[in-house]
C-alpha cells in the first residue's frame, strides 16, 4: 500500500489556474474511478472536493474539477482565489479493498 | 446536519491500548460506510481501517492490521476503533469520516474534529 505520489508544492498567482498530479498504479488510481480530493487547512480536518474522479459535492466551488489518464489523477483550479491556499490531498480505492491516500501538495497562492 | 464526534484519544503507554469513539448525528451510521483517518503531526492524511454499511466487512491498512479493530454500534448510532499495542508511531489525531457510499470506496464527505492519541513512555 505504498502511498500515492503528488508534487510537494504548487503555486499560483490570483487568477491563474493551477493543477495538481495524483500518481498511482493500475492497482489504484487506474483501476478504478474512484479517486477524490480533499482540501485541508492546518488545523483543520479535511474537505471533500472531489469524489469518483471529476464529481463535486454539493457546495464545492466549480472552479475545482478533477480527470484522471491512466494512473494519473489531476484537480484543477481555474481562477486561483486566496483562500485556496491550503493543502491538498487526493485518495483512491485499490485493489486490496483499501483507500491510500497521497502525500500531500502545498498549495501557495503567491 | 451530519455531526462526529470523536472521543477516547489520550496519553498512552507503547504497548497499550485505547478505545476511540465517533458518536454519529443527522444520518444513520448502518446506512453509510465508515472511516478512521489519521494524521501524524506536521504529516499527511493515513487511511487505518473502514467497515462496510451494515457492518459485514472490514478492512485495514497494513500498517494496523493485527492490532486496530473497527466496529460500530447500530443502537448508539456510534462507530468504534480499539487500538492495541501501540507503538510511538500510531501518535496521531485519528478522524472518523462517513463515506458517501455504502462499500469502503474512499469518498469521505463528513469528518469529525478529530481526537489525539499520544504514544510515549
Amino acid at each position: 500500500q505504498s502511498a500515492l505520489t503528488q508534487p510537494a508544492s504548487v503555486s499560483g498567482f490570483p487568477g491563474q489556474p493551477i493543477t495538481i498530479s495524483c500518481t498511482g498504479t493500475s492497482s489504484d488510481v487506474g483501476g478504478y474511478n474512484y479517486v477524490s480530493w480533499y482540501q485541508q487547512y492546518p488545523g483543520k480536518a479535511p474537505k471533500l472536493m472531489i469524489y469518483e474522479v471529476s464529481n463535486r459535492p454539493s457546495g464545492v466551488s466549480n472552479r475545482f474539477s478533477g480527470s484522471k489518464s491512466a494512473n494519473t489523477a489531476s484537480l484543477t483550479i481555474s481562477g486561483l482565489q486566496a483562500e485556496d491556499e491550503a493543502n491538498y490531498y487526493c485518495s483512491s480505492y485499490t485493489s486490496s479493498s483499501t483507500v491510500v491516500f497521497g502525500g500531500g501538495t502545498r498549495l501557495t497562492v503567491l | 446536519e451530519v455531526q462526529l464526534l470523536e472521543s477516547g484519544g489520550g496519553l498512552v503507554q507503547p504497548g497499550g491500548s485505547l478505545r476511540l469513539s465517533c458518536a454519529a448525528s443527522g444520518f444513520t451510521l448502518s446506512n453509510s460506510a465508515m472511516n478512521w483517518v489519521r494524521q501524524a503531526p506536521g504529516k499527511g492524511l493515513e487511511w487505518v481501517s473502514g467497515i462496510n454499511a451494515g457492518g459485514n466487512s472490514a478492512y485495514y491498512a497494513d500498517s494496523v492490521k493485527g492490532r486496530f479493530f473497527i466496529s460500530g454500534d447500530n443502537s448508539k448510532n456510534t462507530l468504534y476503533l480499539q487500538i492495541n499495542n501501540l507503538r510511538a508511531e500510531d501518535t496521531a489525531v485519528y478522524y472518523c469520516a462517513k463515506s458517501l457510499t455504502q462499500r469502503v470506496r474512499g469518498a469521505l464527505d463528513n469528518w469529525g474534529q478529530g481526537t489525539l492519541v499520544t504514544v510515549s513512555s
